[in-house]
């Protein structure tokens, strides 16, 4: 079955970097993502990473894709008290015909001042 | 702003009821999905409409439904409620049957 996991909680110090993990079980994902949610908002895409790749950076993002271990990684560089926040894993399997996204159960990152 | 609409945002209602959920997809969008948010089971995919056809179901118990209307807003209809159906149900729409999605704010419904 898919299974997505996540640690449940970070916190960093304003200006470090922020380092967000995440496993998943399915082997046929063709694509990765990592979703925002801000309280009392819903979802918005940060980032997503297709199966083949190892590494996508965007601005203060980077995903990293390690595939024989099934490991997704989201790094924020510089990280401000704007990016707490709850962040979800998610994963698309192969063949799907629609985006039926697996999420995590979210990573609820906190940055001290 | 996502441009996808969810209304009612909070609905507090008592066990047996029947309560229904509302979605206006972002302009364009032809497909809508259901996800259910719950502290327990986190973020977990109901069902899938695409112009006006269901798509794909997940997770979706018995007692509720969903439709798709021709001008492509959708309902999800929650019957016989139960203290554990209180969660954010979230709607999310992609222009194709796949595509990126975008997230409404969500619906919070509580049973009492």
């Amino acid at each position: 079955g898919e299974d997505v996991e996540q640690s449940l909680f970070l916190s960093v110090r304003e200006g470090d970097s922020s380092v967000i993990n995440c496993t998943y079980t399915d082997s046929s994902s063709t694509y990765l993502y990592w979703y925002k949610q801000e309280p009392g908002a819903g979802l918005q895409l940060l980032t997503y990473i297709f199966s083949n790749m190892d590494m996508k950076q965007d601005q203060r993002l980077t995903v990293l894709l390690n595939k024989k271990d099934k490991h997704l990684s989201l790094r924020i560089a510089d990280t401000q008290t704007g990016d707490s926040a709850i962040y979800f894993c998610a994963e698309s399997p192969l063949g799907a015909g629609s985006y039926q996204l697996t999420f995590g159960k979210g990573t609820k990152l906190s940055v001290i001042p | 702003d996502s441009g996808v609409t969810q209304t009612p945002k909070h609905l507090i209602t008592a066990t047996g009821q029947r309560v229904t959920l509302r979605c206006s997809p972002r302009s364009g969008d032809l497909s809508v999905y259901w996800y259910q948010q719950s502290l327990d089971q986190g973020l977990q995919f109901l069902i899938q409409y695409y112009n006006g056809e269901e798509r794909a179901k997940g997770n979706i118990l018995e007692r509720f439904s969903a439709q798709q209307f021709p001008d492509l807003h959708s309902e999800l209809n929650l019957s016989s409620l139960e203290l554990g159906d209180s969660a954010l149900y979230f709607c999310a729409s992609s222009v194709a049957e796949a595509g990126e999605l975008f997230f409404g704010e969500g619906s919070r419904l509580t049973v009492l």
